[in-house]
């Protein structure tokens, strides 16, 4: 594909069930990246791969939250027990090289999520 | 990580230039800086990067003064297409620390 995909790109879950969220990266990128934005704000950081190591994952909010990259291609954002509070969009990109140097990112279009 | 300050929002008009100034005090030395825009919707789209001085290309220009404490992001002759929100980010290795960006309103 042309750009970096999510799906689904809406997701509605009740309070306390379990969601997964996918994203497909530009092919041949090395770098994937997870960010949450909440309304109103700017993206804040989540994760970060290189290749299918996980690298960074500082910005995960609980142990609720999992992400994995099992084959460097394909990642998956899985959050269990959802609350309100998770409801959000959740943004993934993409880079082409490794980590080090201000290599420019790829969005894909988002999943919002809403937890009711 | 640099602090980032930029205006909560701007109001232009279709065929302006528009300057969107970004003050980043404690940037480290081997921090770029990079401009992105998002509109609604959409995830951030990366629009330039530089160092210092000046960087141009076919959509903006970034002026980076020598200090390097602020940068300016300009676009000229807007549309209304170009109304969405731009964010400033002094950027070092990978992760993106994205504020709470400039929201842009063109109007006709």
């Amino acid at each position: 594909g042309a750009g970096v995909s999510q799906s689904p790109r809406y997701k509605v879950a009740k309070r306390g069930q379990d969601v997964a969220l996918r994203c497909d990266p530009i092919s041949g990128h090395v770098s994937l990246f997870w960010y949450q934005q909440a309304l109103g704000q700017g993206p804040e950081f989540l994760t970060y791969f290189q290749n299918e190591a996980q690298l960074d994952k500082s910005g995960l909010p609980s142990d609720r939250f999992f992400a994995e990259r099992p084959e460097g291609s394909v990642s998956t954002l899985k959050i269990q027990r959802t609350q309100q509070e998770d409801s959000a969009v959740y943004l993934c990109a993409s880079s082409l090289r490794r980590s080090g140097g201000a290599d420019e990112q790829f969005f894909g279009p988002g999943t919002r999520l809403t937890v009711l | 990580l640099a602090k980032t300050t930029q205006p909560i929002s701007m109001d232009s008009y279709e065929g302006q230039e528009v300057n969107i100034t970004c003050s980043h005090n404690n940037i480290a030395t081997n921090d770029y800086i990079t401009w992105y825009q998002q509109f609604p919707s959409q995830g951030p789209r990366f629009i330039i990067q530089g160092y210092k001085t000046k960087v141009t290309n076919e959509v903006a220009s970034l002026f980076i003064p020598a200090d390097r404490k602020s940068s300016t992001l300009s676009l000229p002759r807007v549309s209304l297409s170009d109304t969405a929100v731009y964010y400033c980010l002094p950027l070092a290795g990978n992760m993106l620390t994205f504020g709470g960006g400039t929201r842009l309103m063109v109007k006709p």
